[in-house]
C-alpha cells in the first residue's frame, strides 16, 4: 500500500498551458507540503497545509495555487507553465506532534516544452 | 535566516570505503536536523535524524552526531555497499505547526564494486 502517492509521475505539457498535480495519502497525517526539485537536485518549500488550512505560503509565483479538498489530499495547479517550472515536485505529509519526520510521496517530473 | 551547507558532490568510492559527507547548519534557534536520502527515480526517504545538541542518529550503518559547538551532522558509514549510491540530504527543522524542512544543496554519492 503506497503511502503517499502522487498522480501523474510524469508531465510533459506546452508552455502557457494549465495542470494540475495530485497528492494522496493515506498514512492519517494532517499536514502536508510540496515541495519542488530543481534540475541541480535543489529542494525548497512552496507550500504547506494543516487540516485543509494554508500554513506555509513561500515566495511562489501566484500561477501556482495549491488545494486541499480534505486531510488526506492535497492538489497543486499551475496556471500559464513556464519553461522555469520545469521541476520534479514532490508532496510529502506530516503528523503533528509524532516528531518531526515528514513522509514523501514519488515525485511528479514535470517538463515545460 | 537559517541554511544548511553540505559538501559538493559527487563523492564517489569503492565499495567498503569510508564515507563522510560533510553537513553545517546555520540556525536562529535549537532545530532538528536530518538526513534524507534519495535514490535514482525515488522520493525521499528519511535516513536518520537527531533532535538536540549530543544526539546520535543512526540507521541502516549510517550515524551522524548534532554537534551543537561546530553547528555540523556529519552523515558517517564504516563500510559502503553499491546499494548505497543515491543523494543524500542534509536538513533542518524546528518543529512546530509547520515543520518546515530547509535542505542543503544534495550531495550524490557514487559507490563502485
Amino acid at each position: 500500500d503506497t503511502a503517499v502517492s502522487q498522480t501523474p509521475k510524469y508531465l510533459v505539457t506546452q508552455m502557457g498551458n494549465d495542470k494540475s498535480i495530485k497528492c494522496e495519502q493515506n498514512l492519517g497525517h494532517d499536514t502536508m507540503y510540496w515541495y519542488k526539485q530543481d534540475s541541480k537536485k535543489f529542494l525548497k518549500i512552496m507550500f504547506s497545509y494543516n487540516n485543509k488550512e494554508l500554513i506555509i505560503n513561500e515566495t511562489v509565483p501566484n500561477r501556482f495555487s495549491p488545494k486541499s479538498p480534505d486531510k488526506a489530499h492535497l492538489n497543486l495547479h499551475i496556471n500559464s507553465l513556464e519553461l522555469g517550472d520545469s521541476a520534479v515536485y514532490f508532496c510529502a505529509s506530516r503528523k503533528t506532534g509524532a516528531g518531526n519526520e515528514q513522509f514523501f510521496g514519488p515525485g511528479t517530473r514535470l517538463t515545460v516544452l | 535566516g537559517d541554511s544548511v551547507t553540505q559538501m559538493e558532490g559527487p563523492v564517489t568510492l569503492s565499495e567498503e570505503a569510508f564515507l563522510t559527507i560533510n553537513c553545517t547548519y546555520t540556525a536562529t534557534g535549537y532545530p532538528s536536523l536530518f538526513w534524507y536520502v534519495q535514490y535514482p527515480g525515488e522520493g525521499l526517504q528519511l535516513l536518520l535524524k537527531a533532535t538536540k545538541a549530543d544526539d546520535k542518529g543512526s540507521n541502516k550503518g549510517f550515524e551522524a552526531t548534532y554537534r551543537k559547538e561546530t553547528t555540523s551532522f556529519h552523515l558517517e558509514k564504516g563500510s559502503v555497499q553499491v546499494s548505497d549510491s543515491a543523494v543524500y540530504f542534509c536538513a533542518l527543522s524546528y518543529g512546530g505547526a509547520t515543520n518546515k524542512l530547509i535542505f542543503g544543496t544534495g550531495t550524490l554519492l557514487a559507490v563502485q564494486p
